[in-house]
């Protein structure tokens, strides 16, 4: 009974490199949530999916930053042309259904970017 | 959603009961207090949650007011492997943007 399953668990960029980073929710999930953590801050809202679907984007950056979750395989976060201030710990969290009560999200181990 | 404020920090003795505080005086009646933990910068673990009565399970208890204006996570007793960043949100049905604080760091000295 695996959890949410996340790679790399560490990723090394240099600046105007992309980044990639990949996803497979936990079995039966249908509901991708992507957060970004700062060094010593709480974890930040970025992006919602559902499959094929983007329902929430509100918290991710115009450019550069890009989510997907197909039919089919994981859901990928995509980082273009990264920056230093990209460096920060990227988590998965997925639930059954809409998020909220009696749909807690399930976190993963999360993907710890560095840009160089 | 309501507004939480955590301690930043705290210590505890293993095996003594640790008790960490929220207060969330603007939640509506509809709001949920739910507690999640980051060990050590993993992904947040959820605790528990609860709504107006007191809460039980394997991991923890959870003890809200009367007024629901403020809750206590209490783990009875602690160990080292404990030691992490508890975070206290609330959260109505269908919320999905968890609103993560800097939580309150729990340190269980040995």
């Amino acid at each position: 009974n695996a959890g949410v399953m996340q790679n790399p668990r560490h990723l090394v960029r240099r600046r105007g490199q992309e980044a990639r980073l990949r996803c497979s929710p936990m079995k039966g999930h249908s509901h991708v949530y992507w957060y970004r953590q700062l060094p010593e801050e709480g974890l930040k809202f970025m992006v919602y999916l559902q499959k094929e679907n983007i329902i929430d984007e509100s918290g991710m950056p115009k450019e550069r930053f890009s989510a997907e979750f197909p039919k089919e395989g994981p859901s990928i976060l995509r980082i273009q042309q990264v920056v230093r201030g990209d460096s920060a710990a990227y988590f998965c969290a997925s639930s059954a259904d809409r998020g909220g009560l009696y749909n807690e999200q399930f976190f993963g181990p999360g993907t710890r970017l560095t840009v160089l | 959603d309501a507004k939480t404020t955590q301690p930043p920090s705290m210590d505890c003795a293993e095996g003594r009961a640790a008790n960490l505080p929220c207060n969330h005086s603007t939640i509506s009646g509809n709001e949920y207090v739910y507690w999640y933990r980051q060990i050590h910068s993993q992904g947040p673990q959820y605790i528990i949650h609860g709504l107006k009565n007191n809460e039980t399970n394997e991991m923890a208890s959870l003890i809200i007011t009367e007024d629901r204006k403020s809750s206590t996570l209490i783990l009875p007793h602690a160990t080292l492997r404990d030691t992490a960043v508890y975070y206290c949100i609330a959260l109505t049905s269908g919320t999905y943007k968890y609103i993560f604080g800097t939580g309150t760091r729990l340190k269980v000295l040995a």
